[in-house]
């Protein structure tokens, strides 16, 4: 089975800051790979798809690369509505979701 | 607009039978390509797959999960039906229904999530 291991499990940074999150697979799943942003209390919401794409409405300030087993989310300016726990997840195979991160404004 | 909601029981014991039921509008699922999933997510942990039913009555599980769980859809009434048995604390979770348009793909639209917790 494939394994997602997501890094960190929580982060505290600044408004205005670079954020990055990494996701690896522990095999090749080519770019079969999206994004989530999971606010509390709240269902996830879609941001990245097809490791890269951003999903329509969802601001450019959000990113993601990588393909294979290496993967990469990226804030490129924190702004505190950020505030959320971000989720990868694969689907190569059945879906699997990655552990989590929680972003938190320091 | 393609909404889904989950309904449910709030509350059931253990070893019961969970049904739980999506309800979803805005989309067809005999139109190719559309899938509806069950996720769950224990308070404060991840989100976990749980099953997938597509437009051609293709049915997907979880491996750990799929001996307890069935899904089935009725396109007419625009549902989808997920059972578990042999429920246990250990399946307290909000449980979501979502939306993919492409078979195995990205979950574009979430219902709003039910909570269920097993206690006697």
């Amino acid at each position: 089975d494939i394994q997602m291991t997501q890094s960190p499990s929580s982060l505290s940074a600044s408004v205005g800051d670079r954020v990055t999150i990494t996701c690896q697979a522990s095999q090749d799943i080519s770019n079969y790979l999206n994004w989530y942003q999971q606010k509390p209390g709240k269902a996830p919401k879609l941001l990245i798809y097809d490791a890269s794409n951003l999903e329509t409405g969802v601001p450019s300030r959000f990113s993601g690369s990588g393909s294979g087993t290496d993967f990469t989310f990226t804030i490129s300016s924190l702004q505190p509505e950020d505030i959320a726990t971000y989720y990868c997840q694969q689907y190569d195979n059945l879906p699997l979701f990655g552990q989590g991160t929680k972003l938190e404004i320091k | 607009q393609v909404t889904l909601r989950e309904s449910g029981p709030a509350l059931v014991k253990p070893t019961q039978t969970l049904t739980l039921t999506c309800t979803f509008s805005g989309f067809s699922l005999s139109t190719s390509g559309m899938c509806v999933s069950w996720i769950r997510q224990p308070p404060g942990k991840a989100l976990e797959w749980l099953a997938l039913i597509d437009w051609d009555d293709d049915k997907y599980y979880s491996t750990s999960l799929k001996t307890r769980l069935t899904i089935s859809k009725d396109t007419s009434k625009n549902q989808v039906v997920l059972t578990m048995t042999n429920m246990d604390p250990v399946d307290t979770a909000t449980y979501y229904c979502a939306r993919t348009t492409s078979g195995f793909h990205a979950f574009d639209i979430w219902g709003q999530g039910t909570m269920v917790t097993v206690s006697s």
